[in-house]
């Protein structure tokens, strides 16, 4: 059963504060890695796909890396906005299926 | 440009109702579609997904189910609902690939009574 989990599950930061958070996912079969952002009351939105080991993706102040031997993903958001606040997704993708972990809810205070 | 739309957006069904969910995609062909939902507190939990008209594969044992009648359209029913099937239902379309992204709707919030 392919699992994707996330950490922490949720994290409150001050404005200004750079902050990372983990996508952990089985290292064999591994075929793209996606990161989704989710505002309350909007539908999920895509931010990087990565597919290969070693991958970096940059987004303005937000951005990911992936290792796929050892089967992580950061997140990275610099210096932190409080429109930043959401929950943010990793996916795992294989064949047909995506699997979503259960997300980091940030929240940003101004 | 490719839409997605789903409705209805809330709905509120007493125990033992039936239901019907629906999601229709435009500005795109042979799209991949995925039901999902997401339990109080969970992340998101693939229920259903088709690669193609009348092809559907079904992740979990449920008193769920999905058609495709239509290239474009996907339909999530029920002959009659639990108390646990509430929850947020999101409906989503992707390119063939898995690389290629995934579209949502704006979801169906959905609570039993």
């Amino acid at each position: 059963i392919l699992n994707v989990e996330q950490s922490p599950q949720s994290l409150h930061v001050q404005e200004g504060d750079s902050t990372n958070f983990t996508c952990s996912f089985p290292s064999s079969n591994f075929y793209a890695l996606h990161w989704y952002r989710w505002e309350t009351a909007k539908s999920p939105e895509a931010l990087f796909v990565m597919t290969l080991n070693g991958d970096e993706k940059k987004k303005g102040r937000i951005s990911a890396t992936l290792n796929t031997k050892e089967g992580y993903s950061y997140l990275y958001i610099k210096g932190s906005q409080p429109e930043d606040s959401a929950t943010y997704l990793c996916a795992l993708s294989g064949g047909f299926k995506t699997i979503f972990g259960a997300g980091t809810r940030l929240f940003v205070k101004a | 440009s490719q839409t997605i739309h789903q409705w209805p957006a809330t709905l509120v069904q007493p125990v033992g109702s039936p239901l019907s969910l629906e999601c229709t995609v435009e500005g795109t062909s042979n799209p991949n579609l995925y039901w999902y939902r997401q339990a109080a507190g969970r992340g998101l939990q693939l229920l259903f997904y088709s690669v193609g008209i009348g092809q559907i594969s079904s992740e979990v044992p449920q008193n769920l189910s999905a058609s495709r009648p239509q290239d474009r359209q996907f339909i999530l029913s029920s002959k009659k609902l639990l108390l646990s099937d509430s929850g947020f239902y999101l409906c989503a379309w992707r390119q063939t690939g898995s690389n290629q992204p995934q579209h949502f709707g704006d979801g169906t919030r959905l609570s039993i009574l």
